[in-house]
């Protein structure tokens, strides 16, 4: 069964604009990851926050969980034409596999 | 550089003809992992291995197998590869199982089905 969806399914931007996307959750979570994928290509871990955690930063990425709304938020800024992919948030409790979303695809262009 | 590697990047089988599909690494982590992806959707996990242990999802069909002979190799055997199996298969590892661990992925094997 899925855990997380993202939203929005798709995004198109220009670059040095920022970027964000969304995920909701519907259980009780230890912690939650988003991931990247580039067409074609495997998915790549990019950060991971913890449920104790309200807001996590790594360069241009920075992303807020909020537990009381079961939601994430990944906000890349100034983007760039390499950010396009399509991007995953991932959950999973103690002991349980991880669920990823559906994704969302984002487009940069220049 | 330490990484997962998934052999071949694309695979064309027939319909029922059984197919191997590998993957390995060199990060000497615990777990390795198997999903399958269908266009414009989400990773499905199949199976993992902690170690030797085989740990299968519920739902995941009969007509696929993995084994681990070793830390560093896993392969995922499909008996009787159907029209509804093709998809990308992605390999992962992770250091444990644990819920704060990251996952390693390899860039996959795009199997198509003739």
């Amino acid at each position: 069964s899925q855990q997380g969806e993202e939203d929005p399914q798709a995004l198109s931007i220009q670059e040095g604009e920022n970027a964000t996307m969304n995920c909701s959750y519907k259980t009780s979570i230890n912690n939650l990851q988003w991931y990247r994928q580039n067409s074609g290509r495997g998915l790549v871990h990019l950060i991971l926050i913890r449920s104790n955690e309200r807001e996590k930063h790594s360069g241009r990425l920075r992303v807020t969980l909020d537990t009381s709304k079961k939601s994430s938020s990944l906000l890349i800024t100034a983007s760039r034409a390499a950010d396009t992919a399509s991007y995953f948030c991932a959950t999973n409790q103690a002991g349980t596999a991880l669920i990823f979303g559906k994704g969302t695809t984002l487009s940069v262009s220049s | 550089d330490a990484m997962v590697i998934q052999n071949p990047r694309y695979q064309v089988t027939q319909f029922g003809k059984p197919v191997t599909l590998s993957c390995s690494q060199t990060l000497n982590h615990n777990v390795m992992y198997w999903y399958q992806q269908k266009s414009s959707q989400a990773p499905k996990l199949l199976f993992h291995y902690y170690d030797k242990d085989f740990n299968n999802e519920a739902d995941t069909p009969d007509n696929f197998q993995s084994r681990r002979p070793n830390t560093s190799f896993c392969f995922l055997d499909i008996r009787s590869p159907g029209l509804g199996d093709a998809a990308m298969y992605l390999c992962a590892t992770s250091r444990e199982t644990t819920a704060d661990q990251p996952q390693h992925f390899g860039d996959g094997t795009r199997l198509s089905i003739l």
